[in-house]
């Protein structure tokens, strides 16, 4: 299976743009790149998702690299709403059409 | 338009006893998926049901544990003579197809403690 690397925490300021990283070196060309996120004592909730192009949706931006080996979770001006663990997951239905969730990204905000 | 629903939100087993969490699905969608959350780990997947059939249960535990989506009503994961070790957060999550592309839509989980 295609897995991800992501960093383990990350800290913004409230107000300021955020941009979480991914890695998918091994990355697959039916691999869908899809971001869930999961607040505290939450279940996890859809962001965004992409395949080759780089996508906008009211929520978050996803920036695909050209090589589609890594990309980038955009949140225009964090909130302490978006205080959450943030998940980039490669999705691809030959491996089966679950989610495999990874350790993920703790991002913390601040005031 | 209701989101994915679970009940209970909590339920507290003796050890031994029987655990049965419901999940309803988001109108109209017919594929429903079982996650389990351990303390402090991650999210594990565990099934995945689209009505009346199980299509993977590559990460259900082979003994004790079953699920079931029946034509009509909620999904059920049934977890017989639980353990201490069983303690965790369920979560179901449905979509309305199969794509790659499609999202998964998460209820707000049952999280049990097995005394």
């Amino acid at each position: 299976d295609a897995k991800t690397t992501q960093p383990n925490s990350m800290e913004s300021n409230e107000e300021e743009p955020v941009h979480l990283p991914c890695n998918h070196s091994t990355i697959s060309g039916t691999d869908y790149i899809h971001w869930y996120r999961q607040l505290p004592s939450q279940g996890p909730e859809y962001v965004i998702h992409g395949l080759t192009s780089n996508v906008n949706n009211r929520m978050a931006s996803l920036a695909i690299a050209e090589d589609r080996k890594s990309s980038t979770l955009i949140l225009h001006r964090a909130t302490l709403r978006d205080a959450a663990v943030y998940y980039c997951i490669l999705k691809n239905n030959n491996a089966g059409n679950m989610l495999t969730f990874g350790g993920g990204t703790r991002l913390m905000v601040k005031p | 338009n209701a989101g994915v629903m679970q009940n209970p939100r909590h339920l507290v087993r003796r050890r031994g006893q029987e655990a049965r969490l419901r999940c309803s699905p988001m109108k109209g969608h017919s594929h429903v998926y079982w996650y389990r959350q351990l303390p402090e780990e991650g999210l594990k997947f565990m099934v995945y049901l689209q009505k009346e059939n199980i299509i993977d249960e590559s990460g259900m535990p082979k003994e004790r544990f079953s699920a079931e989506f029946p034509k009509e009503g909620p999904s059920i994961l049934r977890i017989q003579q639980v353990v201490r070790g069983d303690s965790a957060a369920y979560f179901c999550a449905s979509s309305p197809g199969a794509g790659e592309w499609n999202e998964q839509f998460f209820g707000p989980g049952t999280r049990l403690t097995v005394l």
